[in-house]
């Protein structure tokens, strides 16, 4: 059975501050793993990541793979109140997406 | 361009009722999947169709049924509602389920209570 494990479960940090959330994974026939930011309604999407040790950037947000170890890391520098979201981590593989339970992550002034 | 819909938006239902959750998406997407999202839960997989004239199970089946219309839309029907079915229901599509890129675009989402 595929497996995607978060962590953490939730983190509540100040306005400005870096942080990582985890994800690992255990699936039979990787494709892809994907980080979506879900707020007040759907998902959207932030970044796919296939080959291990490529780094994905957007703006404060950055994102990589190792394929090895089999886990991603999602980076938020200089996080501001409007990064406060559910951050989910999906792995595609032949078929479909298995997500994690998510990291809500909460920046406060 | 209005990506993928979803009707109703909210739902109450009683114990025992039916009814059917539509979705529409106009991406010419070949893949349609439904997802439950419940607290502490993520999103968990309900049912998908790798295209047109297929479904499949997804990890929580059970009390659900899909019907893949045509290209454009797919619907969940829930034919006799139960309290553990209270959750919201995302809809989504992706391009192709073989090529890598298995990025899926997310509707709206539709809030269901059932009492």
């Amino acid at each position: 059975e595929d497996k995607v494990v978060q962590s953490p479960l939730s983190l509540v940090v100040h306005e400005g501050d870096t942080v990582t959330l985890n994800c690992s994974y255990e699936v039979t026939n990787f494709r892809s793993l994907l980080w979506y930011k879900q707020e007040k309604k759907a998902p959207t999407f932030l970044f796919m990541l296939t080959s291990s040790g490529i780094e994905k950037k957007s703006g404060r947000l950055s994102s990589i793979l190792d394929k090895k170890e089999l886990f991603s890391i999602l980076n938020i520098t200089a996080t501001q109140t409007g990064d406060s979201a559910i951050y989910l981590c999906g792995v595609g593989t032949a078929s479909k997406l298995t997500f994690g339970t998510g990291t809500r992550l909460q920046v406060t002034l | 361009n209005a990506g993928v819909t979803q009707t109703p938006k909210f739902q109450v239902l009683k114990t025992g009722q039916s009814m059917t959750l539509q979705c529409a998406q106009d991406m010419n997407h070949n893949s349609m999947y439904w997802y439950r999202q419940d607290p502490g839960m993520g999103l968990r997989l309900i049912y998908y169709s790798a295209s047109e004239g297929t479904t499949d199970k997804g990890e929580v089946p059970n009390g659900y049924n899909v019907s893949r219309l045509n290209k454009r839309e797919f619907s969940l029907r829930l034919e006799s509602a139960a309290p553990s079915q209270t959750s919201v229901y995302f809809c989504a599509s992706s391009e192709e389920v073989r090529y890598v890129s298995n990025e899926q675009f997310f509707g709206p989402g539709t809030r269901l209570t059932v009492l």
